[in-house]
């Protein structure tokens, strides 16, 4: 069955680095791209970015540009997300989730977030 | 950045209630809009995409309509698991941005 299985919770320091991997199966890993969404406390869903798994281009939202790496490696089928300078308003829930591009005849469309990850939590405590 | 907006923000209501959540974009988003439903501890899980495109496997009580800037989430009648958050999320211009979601809880 299609699934994206997340590396386990992570407890870091501030100042430190933290490095989430989403590991996909049965599908065809470079035929969509991943974004990575966190969810802090009680609080709602931000994309911070998205890597192509065919490409390996990737984009982030300008409030983790500097900050965050996103990468793909297709002989794995994983995709991964690190977070350095690591704050205390980076605890939340990070996720990975899959999209891309279907056509039907002509009509062609983002297929987006069909498929998630199960949710890494990651705390930031000194 | 397109900002979303959902109304309401929460909602009491009960088993066999219609029920309509509305999500506006800042600028027009043509039908770039997607539904997704979380429970507490999980993963969102996607409801409708294309704005009114049902997700296979979704229940046929779920239903989106909407293009341009407004949209609409309708459960035509509220069954206990549909007790959740809902988001909206518009993909139509980076960055991608999710609505802060709507409550539905058990009157």
């Amino acid at each position: 069955q299609v699934e994206l299985v997340q590396s386990g919770s992570e407890v870091k320091k501030p100042g430190a680095s933290v490095k989430v991997s989403c590991k996909a199966s049965g599908y065809a890993f470079s035929t969509f791209a991943i974004t990575w969404v966190r969810q802090a406390p009680g609080q709602g869903l931000e994309c911070m970015g998205w890597t192509s798994a065919y490409t390996g281009n990737t984009h982030f939202a300008q409030k983790f540009q500097g900050r965050v790496s996103l990468t793909t490696e297709t002989s794995t089928n994983t995709a991964y997300m690190e977070l350095r300078s690591l704050r205390y308003d980076d605890t939340a829930v990070y996720y990975c989730a899959r999209w891309g591009t279907s056509c039907s005849g002509s009509n062609c469309y983002i297929d987006v977030f069909d498929i998630w990850g199960q949710g890494t939590v990651v705390t930031v405590s000194s | 950045d397109i900002q979303m907006t959902q109304s309401p923000s929460s909602l009491s209501a009960s088993v066999g209630d219609r029920v309509t959540i509305t999500c506006r974009a800042s600028q027009g988003i043509s039908n770039d809009l997607a539904w997704f439903q979380q429970k507490p501890g999980k993963a969102p899980n996607r409801l409708i995409y294309t704005a009114s495109t049902l997700q296979t496997g979704v229940p046929s009580r779920f239903s989106g309509s909407g293009s341009g800037t407004e949209f609409t989430l309708t459960i035509s009648s509220l069954q206990a698991e549909d007790f959740a958050t809902y988001y909206c999320l518009q993909h139509n211009t980076y960055p991608w941005t999710f609505g802060p979601g709507t409550k539905v809880e058990i009157k």
